[in-house]
């Protein structure tokens, strides 16, 4: 079962503030974030490991409460660049072979205006 | 090479021909995993490859795909007797390793697109 992600789409203007949330029915070993631009590949931005590691992007934050396996990523002071759709992927908490099985929520459509 | 590659970019075929796609990973990278992406849908996982062997193949849609690896590198993807839902991009990403506590960080190729006629 896909994580839900929320809102679906934001608008913002340059300079402003979003905040994108991830929420996953599944005990969780690891969350992803990507971002993807229109025809090109998903970009890798940010990894948050259950236990407390992360690893991404120094301009990029994000935080993971494990108790209700809910993902958030914290989009500051935004810029033209970061238009795009962003997209979660979660990696259950199952052992075994299951760590490298992304399962993707339906993306949010950011949109950053001058 | 310097990141993750596929070929061919675009394939157009006609319903019930057979296609392949492939992907050249990162180099050094253990892992390798194929995702499909319907038109302004999520990615949806396919398999996953751990050397030459997967142990999760769970997301293919039907026997008619299959995908195999080998030399630790080089992966296919094979689609029997495509169907016009088999219009998607195909994603190839790779990992340096997968396993617990890593990171699995998955860098992602420009995708196959694929129109079935």
């Amino acid at each position: 079962q896909q994580p839900v992600q929320s809102p679906q789409a934001v608008i913002l203007r340059e300079g402003e503030d979003a905040v994108i949330n991830c929420s996953s029915s599944k005990a969780l070993y690891s969350v992803h974030w990507y971002r993807q631009k229109h025809g090109e590949a998903p970009v890798f931005l940010m990894i948050l490991l259950k236990g407390g590691e992360q690893k991404g992007h120094d301009k990029i934050s994000a935080s993971f409460n494990e108790k209700k396996q809910q993902s958030s990523l914290y989009l500051t002071a935004s810029q033209l660049s970061y238009s795009g759709t962003y997209f979660c992927g979660t990696v259950e908490n199952a052992g075994g072979t299951s760590y490298g099985k992304l399962t993707f929520g339906q993306g949010t459509i950011l949109t950053v205006h001058p | 090479g310097a990141g993750v590659s596929q070929s061919p970019s675009n394939k157009v075929t006609e319903k019930g021909k057979d296609v392949e796609l492939r992907c050249d990973p990162i180099s050094g990278h253990t892992a390798l995993y194929w995702y499909r992406q319907s038109l302004g849908q999520g990615l949806e996982f396919l398999i996953y490859f751990q050397g030459n062997s997967a142990p999760d193949k769970s997301g293919l849609p039907s026997d008619r795909f299959s995908a195999e690896r080998t030399g630790g590198s080089v992966s296919t993807l094979t689609i029997q007797r495509t169907q016009q839902e088999d219009s998607a991009v195909y994603l190839c990403a790779s990992s340096l390793v997968s396993g617990p506590r890593s990171y699995n960080e998955q860098f992602f190729g420009p995708g196959t697109r694929l129109t079935v006629l």
